[in-house]
């Protein structure tokens, strides 16, 4: 069965400083795609970064980018100079037969 | 363009009582899916519909069934509401999902 797990259930972060979030998973695939997505307390899901499991390079989205061990199933997601808007839930997802499974999220809060 | 709609955005029921969630795309996706979240779990998938006349139960069914009523439309049914099924629910959908999971803005759901 495919899992994944976010096990920091809360983050503080500075503003205009780095923080990094945290997402294991499991999964028996040897391709697959992984997601990071924000919800802000609109309830809004927005897509942040996406991840091809087969491509070794780290995706990157502007301040957003991720750390990808596909032999340790790891996939971070590090936000660089953050701003107040960043402030939101962010779950981390995994696909699988072209459906999502979410990690339980972690809650990003940044202080100006 | 209004992409997912669901309705109604806040609903409150007695236990044992029915209703009916309602949520349509204007995509012209194949793929909707129904999801349920509560706090420290994440996102769960109750049932997913791969394409019209399509469903498929996803990680929590039980106590839901679902109608794919044709392309834009995928209708969430609690027939004898019960406390635990007091959560937000979200719909979404998607023509390829590891390109994007559209979700709509979510029903926020109580159940006495």
């Amino acid at each position: 069965a495919q899992t994944v797990t976010q096990s920091q259930p809360e983050m503080s972060v500075q503003e205009a400083e780095t923080v990094t979030l945290s997402c294991t998973y499991d999964t028996s695939e040897s391709d697959y795609y992984l997601f990071w997505y924000k919800q802000p307390p609109s309830r809004q899901m927005i897509l942040v970064i996406r991840q091809e499991a087969y491509k070794q390079q780290n995706a990157t989205e502007n301040r957003f980018s991720v750390n990808f061990q596909k032999a340790a199933k790891s996939f971070s997601l590090k936000i660089s100079d953050s701003q107040l808007g960043d402030a939101a839930m962010y779950f981390c997802a995994l696909e699988y037969g072209n459906k999502l499974v979410f990690g339980a999220g972690t809650i990003l809060r940044v202080k100006s | 363009n209004a992409g997912v709609t669901q309705t109604p955005k806040f609903q409150v029921l007695k236990t044992g009582q029915s209703m009916t969630l309602q949520c349509a795309q204007d995509m012209n996706h194949n793929s909707m899916y129904w999801y349920r979240q509560d706090p420290g779990m994440g996102l769960r998938l109750i049932y997913y519909s791969a394409s019209e006349g399509t469903t498929d139960k996803g990680e929590v069914p039980n106590g839901y069934n679902v109608s794919r009523l044709n392309k834009r439309e995928f209708s969430l049914r609690l027939e004898s509401a019960a406390p635990s099924q007091t959560s937000v629910y979200f719909c979404a959908s998607s023509e390829v999902v590891i390109e994007k999971l559209f979700f709509g803005s979510g029903t926020q759901l109580s159940v006495l």
